[in-house]
């Protein structure tokens, strides 16, 4: 069966200091892989996806960045935090070439930036 | 479009009752619509699912009801318990792979 790991589970970082979550998937391959954001008490926010290695779309302009090194893994970055990128962190897959099914999604990653 | 920038809609009932969900949907475009449960501090999770062929799709204790007339959607949760207290979001394809969310509703059972 499939599954999908994020970690990790929560963060507490400086505003300015480097940022790296990572997400894999385990049982599928060459799944879309999607980043959203979810600030407290809010719906989802499409940050980025990516539909092979090395291809990333960006939904939002901002200050992260996302990579897909690896099939089944996705990463998102940033250089320098900002306060507003405080929130929950959720990473999701869902079936190559099925347009119609379902998002799959880890248990997400809660950032705080102090 | 997105749903941010809205704090999310409630919907209260007792333990028991039969809990009905609303969602709007915009894109005639969509042909698949998707409803997901996210217990707080957790990643939302797969519920149930409809293609626009259909009106109606039943599960356990949960139904969707497609309305393409009134891009209407409705999530039916029979006997509401109190571990179904979970924000429940809708989305719809738009005839693409990525899924446009609605803004949630925040279910609270009460025993």
């Amino acid at each position: 069966s499939q599954t999908i790991h994020q970690w990790p589970a929560t963060l507490v970082q400086p505003v300015g200091s480097p940022l790296s979550l990572e997400c894999t998937v385990e049982g599928t391959s060459n799944p879309n892989l999607y980043w959203y954001r979810q600030a407290a008490g809010r719906g989802l926010q499409l940050l980025f996806y990516s539909v092979g290695i090395g291809q990333i779309s960006s939904e939002v302009p901002q200050n992260l960045s996302a990579s897909r090194p690896q099939d089944r893994q996705f990463i998102l970055s940033s250089k320098k935090l900002l306060l507003s990128d405080s929130g929950f962190y959720l990473c999701a897959w869902s079936g190559d070439s099925q347009r119609n099914s379902p998002l799959h999604f880890g248990n997400g990653t809660r950032l705080t930036v102090t | 479009g997105e749903s941010v920038g809205l704090h999310l809609p409630t919907l209260s009932v007792q333990e028991g009752d039969n809990s009905i969900i609303n969602c709007a949907y915009s894109n005639s475009a969509s042909d698949y619509f998707i409803w997901y449960k996210q217990e707080s501090g957790k990643g939302p999770q797969f519920i149930i699912d409809i293609r626009s062929n259909m009106d109606k799709r039943q599960g356990q204790r949960v139904t969707v009801l497609l309305n393409k007339t009134v891009k209407h959607l409705s999530l039916q949760i029979a006997a509401t318990q109190p571990g179904d207290s979970a924000v429940y979001f809708c989305a719809e394809n738009g005839g693409s792979y990525i899924p446009t969310f609605g803004r949630g509703t925040s279910l609270i059972v009460h025993p």
